[in-house]
């Protein structure tokens, strides 16, 4: 299986403040297509899990601009320009490139 | 409006069975693969099966094959899965979320369902 890793755990930010996540693969998600298949996942508490990027760069319907994600291949970073209070929750990168799909352990965004 | 809602938690004592359900609506759900998502609590998401457009190709993770089954009626717009033999582990959210489509296009799992919680407990 796939393994994927993510850095920090937690992060403690300061609204207004960047951040990022990094997101590394124990495989390549680089397909045939050109396509990296990592996508980026928020769930916020008491939420549903929402969608923020696929395919390492696109941002999902109704994102905010503030978010951002990059990488090719193993290494993956989700950016955030300016941390506002609502983006607090648990951060996942997912890889759908092979099955079983699989998650990283998640990060927790905090407002310090 | 696009959505899935899904139904069918519960509590359920070791080795019991529960059915959960999915009902889409807002988009033709028979262009897309679909597939269950669990939470469990206290720590991550955890990716449980898909299944394609056309209900004849299933996958599942390696902690459910063997007890799980996943289906789908396209007729009726809904997901299901079957869950057998339930352990203790199995507990956490149920989310049904949508995938590629029937055509290889993907977007993201882009729908997410409020989930529906199964509690294995004796």
């Amino acid at each position: 299986d796939i393994v994927l890793t993510q850095s920090p755990l937690s992060l403690p930010v300061t609204p207004g403040e960047p951040a990022s996540i990094s997101c590394k693969s124990s495989e390549s998600l680089l397909h045939g297509n050109g396509n990296n298949y990592l996508d980026w996942y928020l769930l916020k508490p008491g939420q549903s899990p929402q969608l923020l990027i696929y395919l390492s760069s696109n941002r999902a319907s109704g994102v905010p601009d503030r978010f951002s994600g990059s990488g090719s291949g193993t290494d993956f970073t989700l950016k955030i320009s300016r941390v506002e209070a609502e983006d607090v929750g648990v951060y996942y990168c997912m890889q759908p490139l092979r099955t079983p799909f699989t998650f990283g352990p998640g990060t927790k965004v905090e407002i310090k | 409006e696009v959505q899935v809602v899904e139904s069918g938690g519960g509590l359920i004592q070791p080795g019991g069975s529960l059915r959960l359900s999915c009902a889409a609506s807002g988009f033709t759900f028979s262009n897309y693969w679909m597939h269950w998502v669990r939470q469990v609590p206290g720590k991550g998401l955890v990716w449980v099966s898909r299944i394609n457009s056309d209900g004849t190709n299933t996958v599942y993770a390696d902690s459910v094959k063997g007890r799980f089954t996943i289906a789908r009626d396209n007729a009726k717009n809904t997901l299901y899965l079957q869950l057998n033999s339930l352990r203790v582990e199995d507990v956490g959210v149920y989310y049904c979320t949508r995938g590629r489509t029937r055509w290889g296009s993907y977007s993201g799992m882009d729908v997410w369902g409020p989930g529906t919680t199964v509690t294995v407990s004796s």
